[in-house]
């Protein structure tokens, strides 16, 4: 059974500041997504990484994906309140037809 | 709007009632997912379709649930006999074949008092 974990759970931070979330999983995958989620809101894609060693950066956001370790991580630079909400990983099983999301990162973002 | 479509966005019903909510997928998406997420939780896998076809369950599906792709396009999820422990927000994907991105409706969000 795939099980995926993220820690920290809940994160608060200054702005300005730089932070790593983490997410590792148990069984290999071919696909690792990152997910953003407003109060109340559904989720928003923010990264898909398809192979070891893939990185990708949006603003202030960057994805790794390691796949040897099964590792992914999610590094924020320079945060900004605007970054505020919760984000989740979630990797697809050998099939492609599930994603098994990790519990969640709620990031506070502080003045 | 091109998006994942669901209705109602929110559904307050009392215990034992029985609820059903829809989806729209982005138009030409053959595969369509449930997922319910209760609060402070990731979303956990409900339920897939391809077509017509329901081809996955997760045990989370107990019988009262049941869920519907009747021609190939919007789905229906329905819970019957609603318990407390069902409220949730239950959200639905699309996607235009397998391995490729699923994109997320807003979710329903059930309560049941």
């Amino acid at each position: 059974e795939l099980k995926v974990e993220q820690n920290p759970l809940f994160l608060s931070m200054q702005e300005g500041k730089n932070y790593t979330i983490y997410c590792n999983y148990s069984t290999t995958s071919d696909r690792l997504y990152w997910y953003r989620q407003d109060p109340g809101k559904s989720l928003e894609s923010l990264f898909v990484l398809l192979s070891n060693g893939a990185v990708k950066q949006e603003g202030r956001l960057m994805a790794s994906l390691d796949t040897k370790a099964r590792l992914s991580t999610l590094h924020i630079t320079a945060a900004v309140h605007d970054l505020s909400a919760t984000y989740f990983c979630a990797v697809v099983n050998n099939a492609g037809n599930m994603l098994t999301f990790g519990g969640g990162t709620r990031l506070m973002v502080k003045p | 709007d091109t998006g994942v479509s669901q209705d109602p966005r929110h559904k307050i019903t009392k215990r034992g009632q029985n609820v059903t909510f829809r989806c729209d997928p982005i138009s030409e998406h053959n595969r369509l997912y449930w997922y319910r997420q209760t609060l402070g939780q990731g979303p956990e896998f409900l339920t897939y379709f391809q077509n017509e076809a329901q081809l996955e369950k997760s045990r989370l599906l107990s019988d009262r649930f049941s869920a519907e792709r009747p021609k190939g396009s919007f789905s229906t999820l329905e819970i019957q006999r609603t318990e407390q422990g069902d409220s949730a927000m239950y959200l639905c994907a699309s996607s235009f074949k397998v391995n490729t991105e699923a994109f997320f409706g807003q979710g329903t969000r059930l309560t049941v008092v």
